[in-house]
């Protein structure tokens, strides 16, 4: 079963520019939730999707927004870049039946310069 | 606002000793925890769950969960240098507007010492 692939590994992208990462969750399960984690905050919550609807959000601002496509693919988008968003992005996938448990890909590390 | 707390550490312990990993939570009706490992750079990887009260083992791992209290700990026996990470709890919750979420403490480092 193959596990839950995120693209790009690595990005490098200037202030004010705008970028879109990409999630491709386990087979079968619809959730994809996407998280922030940088050294002194740890794992932030962005937002969830679920048979692409966003689901929950957390507390950060606009510029951060995602989507669902009908295979459960999910990307997350970052308008107008801050050197503030430079962060390892994750996503996890959950299918919320059985046992519920979330898988994290490899995580996108995006420097803002 | 559900929390998740957990102490920061680091955790430093000998080669070979129990490493005591704990976390509170603050939802009452919280059903389902979780122990994520994180290495430096690395993605959490998963590697306990507990649903009931008491203890679950696996390997040189034990989950303990007591609801009462609301904590639930993470027990590692004959620790190994390879075990030093940055380890998360996190709390499955449920809210009725917006469903199920996943919500993780800010985690312990531990730092297994030759």
């Amino acid at each position: 079963k193959a596990g839950v692939t995120q693209t790009p590994r690595y990005l490098i992208k200037t202030r004010g520019q705008q970028v879109t990462l990409s999630c491709s969750p386990i087979s079968g399960h619809r959730s994809v939730s996407w998280y922030q984690q940088t050294p002194g905050q740890g794992l932030q919550f962005l937002f969830e999707y679920f048979s692409e609807t966003q689901r929950n959000k957390g507390n950060f601002p606009g510029r951060f927004s995602g989507r669902q496509f009908s295979n459960s693919r999910s990307e997350m988008n970052v308008s107008t870049l801050e050197l503030g968003d430079s962060a390892l992005y994750l996503c996890a996938s959950t299918s919320w039946t059985g046992e519920n448990r979330a898988f994290f890909g490899q995580g996108t590390r995006l420097t803002v310069v | 606002q559900k929390e998740v707390e957990q102490n920061s550490g680091p955790l430093s312990v000998p080669e070979g000793a129990i490493a005591s990993l704990n976390c509170t939570y603050s939802d009452r009706g919280s059903q389902s925890f979780f122990w994520y490992r994180q290495y430096s750079g690395k993605s959490p990887e998963l590697i306990m769950f507990i649903y009931s009260n008491g203890d679950k083992e696996d390997g040189r791992f034990t989950a303990q969960l007591n609801k009462a209290s609301q904590y639930v700990s993470l027990l590692i026996r004959d620790s190994q240098p390879s075990d030093s990470a940055t380890y998360l709890c996190a709390v499955k919750t449920f809210d009725s507007n917006s469903g199920y979420a996943l919500n993780f403490g800010k985690g312990t480092s531990l730092l297994v010492t030759p």
